[in-house]
C-alpha cells in the first residue's frame, strides 16, 4: 500500500506569492494533518482535517488555510509568502479522529526567497 | 497546555555505546506519549508510544522508553549504537483521548554516532 504523498516534493516561490501545497492520505485513512517544520525546530501544528471539516487548528496566522476534499486528500494553502514561511511542511494522515498516531509523508520543502 | 522539552540539541556517541536520549513532558492530563525518528531530508517515522499500558514501551530498531510520570520523563534508550541510528529524534505529546492527530514536539535532539 501507498504511504502518506505529498507533492511537490520541493518548490521555490517568492514572498507575496501564494502556495499550494497537497497530501494525499492512505487508502482508508480520512484524517489529515498539517505540520509545519522550520529548519533547527521540531514540527509544529497547523491544522486537522476529519471528515473533511476542520477539527483542529494551530496558532497560524489566516494566511493559512487548508480543506480537505470528498476523497480524503488535503491542500494546504498560503496566501501572502513571508521569508519566514520557509520550511518543511508535513502532512499526517490516520484512520479516525480518535487515532492519535499519524503516519508522515516525506514532506514539501518551500523555500520564499 | 503540553509541552516537552528534550534536553540537549546534540547527542554523541561511539558505535556500540548505550544511547540516552532525554524527554521531560508537561501536561495537565495524562498524557500519550511520542517518540520520532527524521532522517535527512525524510518525514518523520514512528519509533514508539506510550498510551498507558505498560511504562516501559520497546520499539522498532531496537529503542526502548520507560515512561516515569514521578519524573515526568520518557527518555529514549538503546543498548548499543549503529551507525545508521544518527538522525534527529523527536519526542511528543499529545492529549489522552483529545484532539486526534495533534502532536506537540520538542525542539528534536540529533544523534551522533562516532566510530
Amino acid at each position: 500500500d501507498a504511504g502518506v504523498t505529498q507533492s511537490p516534493t520541493h518548490l521555490i516561490k517568492t514572498r507575496g506569492q501564494q502556495v499550494t501545497l497537497r497530501c494525499s492520505p492512505i487508502s482508508g485513512h480520512k484524517s489529515v494533518s498539517w505540520y509545519q517544520q522550520v529548519l533547527g525546530q521540531g514540527p509544529q501544528f497547523i491544522f486537522q482535517y476529519y471528515e473533511k471539516e476542520e477539527r483542529g487548528r494551530g496558532n497560524f496566522p489566516d494566511r493559512f488555510s487548508a480543506r480537505q476534499f470528498p476523497n480524503y486528500s488535503s491542500e494546504l494553502n498560503v496566501n501572502a509568502l513571508l521569508l519566514g514561511d520557509s520550511a518543511l511542511y508535513l502532512c499526517a494522515s490516520s484512520p479516525g479522529q480518535g487515532k492519535v498516531v499519524g503516519t508522515f509523508g516525506s514532506g514539501t520543502r518551500l523555500t520564499v526567497v | 497546555a503540553q509541552s516537552v522539552t528534550q534536553l540537549g540539541s546534540h547527542v554523541s556517541v561511539s558505535e556500540g555505546a548505550l544511547v540516552l536520549l532525554r524527554c521531560n513532558y508537561s501536561s495537565s492530563v495524562p498524557p500519550y506519549l511520542f517518540w520520532y525518528v527524521q532522517y535527512p531530508n525524510q518525514g518523520l517515522q514512528l519509533l514508539l508510544k506510550y498510551t498507558s499500558a505498560a511504562t516501559l514501551v520497546k520499539g522498532i530498531n531496537g529503542f526502548e522508553a520507560e515512561f516515569k510520570k514521578s519524573e515526568t520523563s520518557f527518555h529514549l534508550t538503546k543498548p548499543s549504537a549503529h551507525m545508521s541510528d544518527a538522525a534527529e529524534y523527536f519526542c511528543a505529546v499529545s492529549d489522552r483521548g483529545g484532539g486526534g492527530n495533534k502532536l506537540t514536539f520538542g525542539t528534536g535532539t540529533q544523534l551522533k554516532v562516532e566510530l
